[in-house]
């Protein structure tokens, strides 16, 4: 166990569908990361929270948004869903803010559209 | 924009003996380099990490070499073993921590028994 949570670790659902991803970070951590990561290609960034701020965005869809909440668990939101958003969807947390710039990511939600 | 990539793929190493996993950065103000590993359905595990004022840093069976000047990063483990089997991304960021972490495309590491 790594320390961030992921919620669900499966989720199938319909084109047009909306889902929300949630994580839970390590304990103490206040920094959030989210990427996605379809099948065999490398992690792509989304977007980073800290301590309830969005502080960097990658390649995030404007179909896709996310939050950090007052008690730092984060929730990815993906809307209008299409068959290429089938993905893996990692969450990660950092202490950068302690000196330790390492992530540590959770095991993933893998989220499946048909 | 930057990037960090990774030159092989797929890397094929028998049981026993060293390997050697590449990884090219574009980035010349990245300060900070880590090392991943990802097994099958798993989340990325860090495995080292290394700062732009060191050339070499090593762990428990892996090392990290960093050539600034050619902005190249390798990780070395030694006496592959088959729990070694997974996907290997390097990553790169800036200083402060606010930069996200840039991951290069992965490399698999198959270990032949």
């Amino acid at each position: 166990d790594s320390g961030v949570t992921q919620t669900p670790k499966h989720l199938i659902t319909a084109t047009g569908q909306r889902v929300t991803l949630r994580c839970s970070p390590r304990s103490g951590d206040l920094s959030v990361y989210w990427y996605q990561q379809s099948l065999d290609q490398g992690l792509q960034f989304l977007i980073q929270y800290y301590n309830g701020e969005e502080r960097a965005k990658g390649n995030i869809l404007e179909r896709f948004s996310a939050q950090q909440f007052p008690d730092l668990h984060s929730e990815l939101n993906l809307s209008s869903l299409e068959l290429g958003d089938s993905a893996l969807y990692f969450c990660a947390s950092s202490a950068w803010d302690r000196g330790n710039y390492g992530y540590t990511f959770g095991s993933g939600t893998r989220l499946t559209v048909v | 924009g930057e990037s960090v990539g990774l030159h092989l793929p797929t890397l094929s190493v028998q049981e026993g003996d060293n390997s050697i996993i590449n990884c090219a950065y574009s980035n010349s103000a990245s300060d900070y380099f880590i090392w991943y590993k990802q097994e099958s359905g798993k989340g990325p595990q860090f495995i080292i990490d290394i700062r732009s004022n060191m050339d070499k840093r090593q762990g428990q069976r892996v090392t990290v070499l960093l050539n600034k000047t050619v902005k190249h990063l390798s990780l070395q483990i030694a006496a592959t073993q088959p729990g070694d089997s997974a996907v290997y991304f390097c990553a790169e960021t800036g200083s402060g921590g606010y930069q996200k972490v840039t991951f290069g495309t992965g490399t698999k590491l198959q270990v032949i028994p």
